[in-house]
């Protein structure tokens, strides 16, 4: 199964500041068609995942531009700038390449 | 509008059955897999397996083969998840979330059922 591995694991950022996580795949993301299937979603406390960004940097509908989504093979990243209090939560990385589908072990961002 | 509405949380004795309902609203039912997540207390999301909503057929995560089983009940633009044989280590949440579209990804999920298992 593929493991992605997720740093840091607690993340606490200064409101307006900029937060990076980090997703290292255990195998290469990239699907024979050339599409990457990796998504990040972010878990708010005492609710669903909502999704953030799918194929690695398209951010979903209604998902400000401040999340930018980066990254390709095995490595990707998660960027935050000016980070704002609805941020706070569990970020996960997803990838859907491979079968099975598997979730990182998720980052959680703490407001300073 | 596109909902996701589970069905509300439980509590068990292990050994017992549970069955969970996730019903789908706003959207044509067969064109979405349905989803199953798993959220243990306090961790992470583990991916349980998704039921093909056209055929009906499941696919299972190797953790949870045997004691889980995925179907439908079509008509009503539901999908089930019934955990036979509950054992402890299955206290969690349970999410529901339907995947498809051009870029094939989850973009509604439920709220989330809460099953404890407890003698």
């Amino acid at each position: 199964d593929v493991v992605l591995t997720q740093t840091p694991v607690s993340l606490s950022v200064t409101l307006g500041d900029q937060a990076s996580i980090s997703c290292r795949s255990s195998q290469s993301l990239e699907y024979s068609d050339g599409y990457t299937y990796l998504e990040w979603y972010l878990q708010k406390p005492g609710q669903s995942p909502q999704l953030l960004i799918y194929g690695v940097s398209n951010r979903f509908s209604g998902v400000p531009d401040r999340f930018i989504g980066s990254g390709s093979g095995t490595d990707f990243t998660l960027k935050i700038s000016r980070v704002e209090p609805e941020d706070l939560g569990v970020y996960y990385c997803f990838q859907a390449t491979h079968d099975p589908l598997t979730f990182g072990s998720g980052t959680k961002l703490e407001i300073k | 509008q596109i909902q996701l509405v589970q069905s509300g949380p439980e509590l068990k004795k292990p050994g017992e059955s549970v069955k969970i309902s996730c019903k789908a609203s706003g959207y044509t039912f067969t064109n979405y897999g349905m989803y199953w997540v798993k959220q243990a207390p306090g961790q992470g999301l583990q991916y349980m397996g998704w039921i093909n909503t056209e055929t009906g057929k499941p696919t299972y995560a190797d953790d949870f083969k045997g004691r889980f089983v995925f179907f439908l009940e079509t008509s009503a633009s539901t999908a089930y998840l019934q955990i036979n044989n509950l054992k402890n280590e299955d206290m969690a949440t349970y999410f529901c979330a339907r995947r498809g579209g051009y870029y094939w990804y989850f973009d509604f999920w439920g709220p989330g059922t809460m099953v404890t298992v407890s003698s």
